[in-house]
């Protein structure tokens, strides 16, 4: 099993819709798990951090899920600016380890 | 949000030449830097572990005497891609950490084409 993985996508939604992405992870050490939103061309942009509990942030839910080894990222009312490339992340005993991302399109 | 400067955004070389990469955290102290590589589609893949005052930590696969890393103080870091060659053009990344365990701020990346 790979240290993280991410449906690439690319997850093609009308605007307005609602949207969730999965990443599972196989390392049980892991202690900080983040979601990063990486542009075309540019560097990754802390989105949120992933706390036990779950946390929100505006239209964005994050959570937590350790029994299963999983983070989620849910988007609501998406629009076409939340267009980008979301990559999980989660660091432990080791340095930040990403996804490869799933490619996120709002479409009008 | 923690600020980090990496300088160029964009280069081209020459096959043959050397390529230096500058990394700076402007408003923190970084013990601690990561250098990642992004090919196309592709993922953030780690090269190495900077720690200032000592030697980097290289991932597997990645040849350090190609790739030189030099830390020399709290807020900067520079990758040497040596030699270069049409297959090291990517995107690198650098990011710093302020304290362990946190979320790591990037910098802008420089995109390295190799002709």
């Amino acid at each position: 099993r790979k240290e993280v993985e991410q449906d690439p996508g690319p997850f093609n939604v009308p605007e307005g819709a609602t949207v969730a992405f999965n990443c599972t992870y196989s390392n049980s050490a892991s202690q900080s798990f983040f979601w990063y939103r990486q542009d075309c061309r540019k560097e990754p942009k802390l989105l949120m951090s992933v706390y036990s509990s779950g946390n929100e942030d505006g239209r964005f839910t994050a959570q937590l899920n350790r029994a299963s080894q999983y983070i989620s990222l849910l988007i609501r009312d998406s629009k076409l600016s939340d267009s980008a490339t979301y990559l999980c992340a989660l660091s432990g005993n080791t340095p930040l380890v990403f996804g490869k991302g799933t490619r996120l399109s709002v479409i009008a | 949000g923690a600020v980090v400067s990496q300088h160029p955004s964009r280069v081209i070389c020459k096959s043959g030449t050397s390529v230096k990469i500058e990394c700076r955290s402007l408003d923190f102290q970084a013990t601690t830097m990561f250098w990642y590589r992004q090919f196309p589609k592709q993922s953030l893949m780690l090269m190495a572990t900077s720690n200032e005052g000592s030697k980097a930590t290289y991932e597997q696969g990645v040849e350090k005497d190609k790739f030189l890393i030099n830390h020399a103080s709290l807020t900067l870091s520079t990758l040497t891609v040596t030699s270069a060659h049409p297959e090291d053009s990517s995107f690198y990344i650098c990011s710093a950490l302020q304290y362990r365990g946190a979320e790591a701020f990037f910098g802008q990346g420089t995109r390295l084409t190799v002709v």
